[in-house]
């Protein structure tokens, strides 16, 4: 079993649709938990940032910390085409160099 | 600099030769990782710096695979022996040492390594 699972997709949506994305964790020792996004040939880039649980809203974005059913979500509203990306949840301790490990990402299309 | 450099940006070579792959981080970021993205899959972590010295190596897939950071800035990722399946993005993102956002990764835009 991976450390973190996250569903591949992809997952196609019209543009203005609320998208939830997902990930379940294992080890319960993590910490911080963060969201990054990655276009095509990109490297991943920082879009959510949440220590313990709880919720947190940037903009169109929220992102949801459940610690006790080990699950994270990011929602986005109102969603454009310029979205469509791939959202790779991430997460670290809170000791040991803040090594982060990354789900596989989730592929999304938004269609205008 | 302003941002992760990381170079070549592509590199095809061939199967049992030696490959050097480069990143420079954002200036004063004294911690940087390297990390292994294949196709549809998740960053994979490799190797941590804090500083000159590898923190945490455990991502290194065996010994054909070793990273220096002589001056605790630019750093190497050197892959001896290469094999097909080695071929991937290579990923090298840094992050402030301490305080907030200490473990919010900037990542460069990758070298994408393939083995023929």
């Amino acid at each position: 079993q991976k450390e973190v699972e996250q569903d591949p997709g992809p997952l196609s949506v019209p543009e203005g649709a609320i998208v939830s994305l997902n990930c379940t964790y294992s080890n319960s020792a993590f910490q911080y938990f963060m969201w990054y996004r990655q276009y095509s040939r990109k490297g991943p880039e920082l879009l959510m940032y949440t220590y313990s649980s709880g919720n947190k809203e940037d903009g169109r974005f929220t992102a949801q910390v459940d610690k006790s059913s080990k699950y994270i979500s990011l929602f986005i509203r109102d969603s454009q085409p310029s979205d469509s990306a791939t959202y790779l949840c991430a997460m670290s301790l809170n000791t040991g160099g803040f090594k982060t490990i990354f789900g596989a990402g989730t592929r999304l299309f938004v269609k205008a | 600099g302003a941002g992760v450099s990381q170079t070549p940006s592509n590199k095809v070579t061939e199967k049992g030769k030696y490959v050097e792959l480069r990143c420079d981080p954002i200036s004063g970021h004294t911690a940087l990782y390297w990390y292994r993205q294949s196709l549809g899959q998740g960053p994979e972590f490799l190797i941590y710096f804090q500083g000159t010295g590898a923190a945490d190596d455990s991502g290194l897939p065996n010994d054909r695979f070793f990273a220096v950071r002589p001056e605790g800035s630019v750093s190497t990722l050197k892959i001896q022996r290469t094999e097909r399946g080695d071929s991937a993005v290579y990923l090298c993102a840094s992050s402030p040492r301490t305080g907030a956002g200490a473990n919010v990764l900037t990542f460069g835009a990758g070298s994408r390594l393939t083995v023929l």
